[in-house]
């Protein structure tokens, strides 16, 4: 199994500043036929379910506001939130589709601080 | 708009077998595309349990193979999980949801609402 492991485990950033989440992948998810990172990052609030932002690491899904980016390749990956809105107050998780089992993340939890 | 949406007990006696079904709205699963199960136990993360295409070919998380089905019914554009000899760590949220491309090795991008499943006797 790949094992996807995300730090921190919750951060606390003030509203307007930016929120960096890591994702680190047990081996590589860059499938090097396509050169394609099978990576995506979910948003979940409470009581709800994940909402997909971005997939192929780096995509961001239709709808999903430009303040959140996907960046990284191979093992190391990074959720970016540029200036922090109050509702992004979230867990965040990161899945890798590259093999079965599907893995997910131990999740973030960003705040307000 | 593609909506799915989770139903089934609420509660399970240990060793039974719990059986959810999502029903898929705004969709045809016979198009295409392959369907899951994910569960979130209470205040933790996310499992895949499997998932399953619109031929019935499925792909199982191997911690829990021994004990899953999914099946698929085009007919009523739903698609099934059981899961048997169920114990107390089976408790959690239920989540179907549709892979974002025609194969199994891709994002989710439809989610239903989730259906809590408590195992007590």
């Amino acid at each position: 199994d790949i094992v996807m492991t995300q730090s921190p485990d919750s951060l606390a950033v003030s509203l307007g500043e930016r929120a960096t989440i890591n994702c680190k992948s047990s081996q590589s998810v860059l499938y090097s036929s396509s050169n394609k990172n099978y990576l995506a990052w979910y948003q979940q609030k409470p009581g709800q379910p994940p909402n997909l932002l971005i997939y192929w690491a780096s995509t961001r899904e239709s709808g999903v506001p430009d303040r959140f980016s996907g960046s990284g390749s191979g093992t190391d990956f990074t959720l970016t939130i540029s200036s922090l809105q109050a509702e992004d107050v979230a867990v965040y998780y990161c899945q890798q589709y590259y093999s079965t089992p599907l893995t997910f993340g131990g999740g973030t939890k960003v705040e307000i601080k | 708009q593609v909506q799915l949406q989770e139903s089934g007990p609420g509660l399970v006696k240990p060793s039974e077998t719990l059986s959810l079904t999502c029903s898929v709205s705004g969709y045809s699963i016979s198009r295409g595309y392959y369907w899951g199960w994910i569960r979130q136990p209470p205040g933790k993360g996310l499992e895949w349990i499997g998932s399953v295409a619109h031929s019935g070919s499925t792909y199982y998380n191997p911690s829990l193979r021994s004990r899953v089905t999914i099946s698929v019914d085009t007919s009523k554009n739903q698609f099934s999980l059981n899961l048997s000899s169920v114990t107390a760590a089976d408790t959690a949220v239920y989540y179907c949801a549709r892979h974002d491309s025609s194969g199994y090795s891709s994002e989710f991008g439809y989610w239903g609402q989730g259906t809590l499943v408590t195992v007590s006797s």
